[in-house]
């Protein structure tokens, strides 16, 4: 069973620019969520999507953004980018039901490493 | 706001010592507590705790969940130099209509010959 995978891996942007990071799930899982991480800061919940809709959401700007297609994939787009939004991005999915909560963990990618300069 | 501390921050040990890992949290609507290991980049999943599975153990790795005093520690024994990463502790907590995981910074592991 394939595992969560993100692409990029790395990315080099510069300031003002957009990016748009993806996120494919495990087959069958439907729940990804998406953080931020920085050494100073940790792992930072931006925002998680089910079944195509946006359930949850964490304290960052407007210029995060994200989506969830039908086949459960999931993109996660920054605009005008500044020096901070350097960090390692991951991306987890888990299997949840929307009937019934159940307690589950959620797999990790292997992130997208991005730099703005 | 939720809120997850961890500690250490960071600590180095010899092989063979044993470590423990505490995680203390401050949640509304509390679901569960995990533990991950993140060696480079994703973090992969230790132990799930919660109300009705409050200790859990995996070979030289056990947990357990104290709801009372809203924390949990993680044991490590006979500490190997495979050990040597960030665990990181994230507590589920119910908003409504779904849930949302909130991580500690987390604790740096690393073991010495």
């Amino acid at each position: 069973k394939a595992g969560v995978t993100q692409t990029p891996r790395y990315l080099i942007k510069t300031r003002g620019q957009q990016v748009t990071l993806s996120c494919s799930p495990i087959s069958g899982h439907r729940s990804v969520s998406w953080y931020q991480q920085t050494p100073g800061q940790g792992l930072q919940f931006l925002f998680e999507y089910f079944s195509e809709t946006q359930r949850n959401k964490g304290n960052f700007p407007g210029r995060f953004s994200g989506r969830q297609f039908s086949n459960s994939r999931s993109e996660m787009n920054v605009s005008t980018l500044e020096l901070g939004d350097s960090a390692l991005y991951l991306c987890a999915s888990s299997l949840r039901s929307d009937a019934q909560f159940r307690n589950t963990e959620a797999f990790f990618g292997q992130g997208t490493r991005l730099t703005v300069v | 706001e939720d809120k997850v501390v961890q500690s250490p921050l960071s600590l180095v040990v010899h092989e063979g010592d044993t470590v423990t890992l505490n995680c203390s949290y401050e949640v509304t609507n509390f679901r569960s507590l995990l533990w991950y290991k993140q060696e480079k980049k994703a973090p992969t999943f230790l132990f799930m705790l919660t109300s009705s599975g409050i200790e859990k153990k995996s070979g030289r790795l056990s947990s357990i969940l104290d709801k009372k005093e809203l924390s949990s520690i993680l044991n490590i024994t006979a500490t190997q130099t495979g050990d040597s990463a960030i665990y990181l502790c994230a507590v589920e907590a119910n908003t409504g209509t779904a849930s949302k995981l909130t991580f500690g910074t987390g604790t740096r592991l690393q073991v010495t010959l």
